[in-house]
């Protein structure tokens, strides 16, 4: 089982607010780590969004706008990563990556559609 | 302004050898850890190796242990990546970031790709 998952694919429309879940494989506790989040858009390198780990410890990226927004969901044992305001100019691949066991985790990355 | 450009990707047949190179500006590089992730076509993105300021304490995916060598020459800003004993599941575009201490990379560069075929 992987150490992070996501979703495939999300889809929502221009204006709403859109949740996309990293799900951290059983028996790791989402409470201990920093959920990094990247953007990637087609033909494009990763651009850094943002580091939650909690709300006292958390970084947004240079320059990047505060509707992009990060959280955990205990319950669910995921990273959280909101953004709000859905635009077009959104629409990319969504990676988390976290520290784990020695080495750095991507997840398998979520594909977001705007429609 | 922080810059990142890699270089030294091409064509290579399975079992040959190639080097990476990544040439950073705009930030202190002596002072930033170093890493290289890859994206092979089609694929997320997989973290390959760090290396600490100092060039200490190299850590790699079980990938490519034994395989690849990560290292840094701080007087030249550029940050290196050498790959032997390639196979055609090492294609892909290689990136390289820049990380503070302790965390992980907030900027990259555009990448290099490498294809492995005979």
């Amino acid at each position: 089982q992987a150490v992070l998952t996501q979703p495939s694919s999300l889809s929502a429309s221009p204006g709403a607010s859109v949740s996309l879940t990293c799900t951290l494989r059983s028996g790791i506790s989402v409470g201990n780590y920093g959920i990094y989040w990247y953007q990637q858009k087609s033909g494009s390198p990763p651009h850094y969004l943002l580091r939650y780990k909690s709300d006292s410890d958390k970084q947004q990226g240079s320059g990047v706008p505060s509707r992009f927004s990060g959280s955990k969901d205990a319950s669910a044992n995921a990273g959280i990563l909101l953004i709000s305001g859905l635009q077009s100019d959104d629409e990319a691949d969504y990676y988390c990556m976290t520290w784990h066991s020695d080495a750095w985790v991507f997840g398998g990355g979520t594909q977001l559609t705007v429609l | 302004e922080v810059q990142l450009v890699e270089s030294g990707g091409g064509l290579v047949q399975p079992g040959g050898s190639l080097r990476l190179s990544c040439a950073a500006s705009g930030f202190s590089f002596s002072d930033s850890w170093m890493h290289w992730v890859r994206q092979a076509p089609g694929e997320g993105l997989v973290w390959v190796s760090r290396v600490k300021s100092d060039g200490s304490n190299s850590i790699y995916a079980d990938s490519v242990k034994g395989r690849f060598s990560i290292s840094r020459d701080n007087a030249k800003n550029t940050l290196y990546l050498q790959m032997n004993s390639l196979r055609a599941d090492d294609t892909a575009v290689y990136y390289c970031g820049r990380a503070p201490p302790e965390r992980g990379p907030d900027y990259w560069g555009q990448g290099t790709l490498v294809t492995v075929s005979s």
